[in-house]
């Protein structure tokens, strides 16, 4: 089992919709949890991070975490074209010794015009 | 403004050819990783230092060493890269484990052996 699993997709969604993604953990003691967006050949770029149960939002992008159920979710409300790149989830277990940042293999998020 | 910096931006080698990535930070941050990513992959950690502490995972190939001789300045040295290696080479960095965790990414050097 992989400690963090996403889908791959691709996720093809209009523009102006909502895009749904979705993120599964395996270690129970994982403390912190964020998203990441990956342009094509560039780095990632953190765009959200939630630390506990429930909703976090901001601006277009709402972050939801479900520690019980070991899982988190992206939601962007009306996608954009600019939106279109793969968006990892990255779980942290923190602790001592900086804790240990572990991605999943992205879901890739197509907008279409 | 650029926070995490790495060096080289791209990089071509031979095969076998001893290379080294550096990355440097401003942040001040004493946590600071090495990711590998391959095309359509996620990016793998190869290991991280909480200051001068080195913390390996279990799966990086022994040809892969790092250095960080001060809290700025990280290196990763490639002893004998084969075909297998090329990929991009991430350096991120996060403030200490009372912190919330969150990594900053420099841009990467993509690294391509021949």
């Amino acid at each position: 089992q992989k400690e963090v699993e996403q889908n791959s997709g691709p996720l093809s969604v209009p523009e102006g919709a909502i895009a749904s993604l979705n993120c599964t953990y395996s270690d129970r003691v994982s403390q912190s949890f964020f998203w990441y967006r990956q342009y094509s050949g560039k780095s990632p770029e953190l765009i959200m991070s939630i630390y506990s149960n429930g909703d976090k939002e901001d601006g277009r992008f709402t972050a939801q975490l479900n520690k019980a159920s070991q899982y988190v979710s992206l939601l962007i409300r009306d996608s954009q074209p600019s939106d279109s790149a793969t968006y990892l989830c990255a779980v942290n277990r923190g602790g001592n010794q900086g804790g240990k940042l572990i991605f999943g293999q992205g879901t890739e998020l197509s907008v279409k015009p | 403004d650029a926070m995490v910096i790495q060096n080289p931006r791209y990089q071509v080698t031979q095969f076998g050819k001893p290379v080294t990535l550096s990355c440097s930070q401003t942040l001040n941050h004493n946590v600071m990783y090495w990711y590998q990513q391959k095309s359509s992959q996620a990016p793998k950690l190869l290991f991280h230092y909480y200051d001068k502490d080195f913390n390996n995972e279990a799966d990086t190939p022994d040809n892969f060493q790092s250095r960080r001789p001060n809290t700025s300045f990280c290196f990763l040295d490639i002893r004998s890269p084969g075909l297998g290696d090329t990929a991009m080479y991430l350096c991120a960095t996060s403030r200490d484990p009372g912190g919330p965790g969150e990594a900053f990414f420099g841009q990467g050097t993509r690294l391509t052996v021949v």
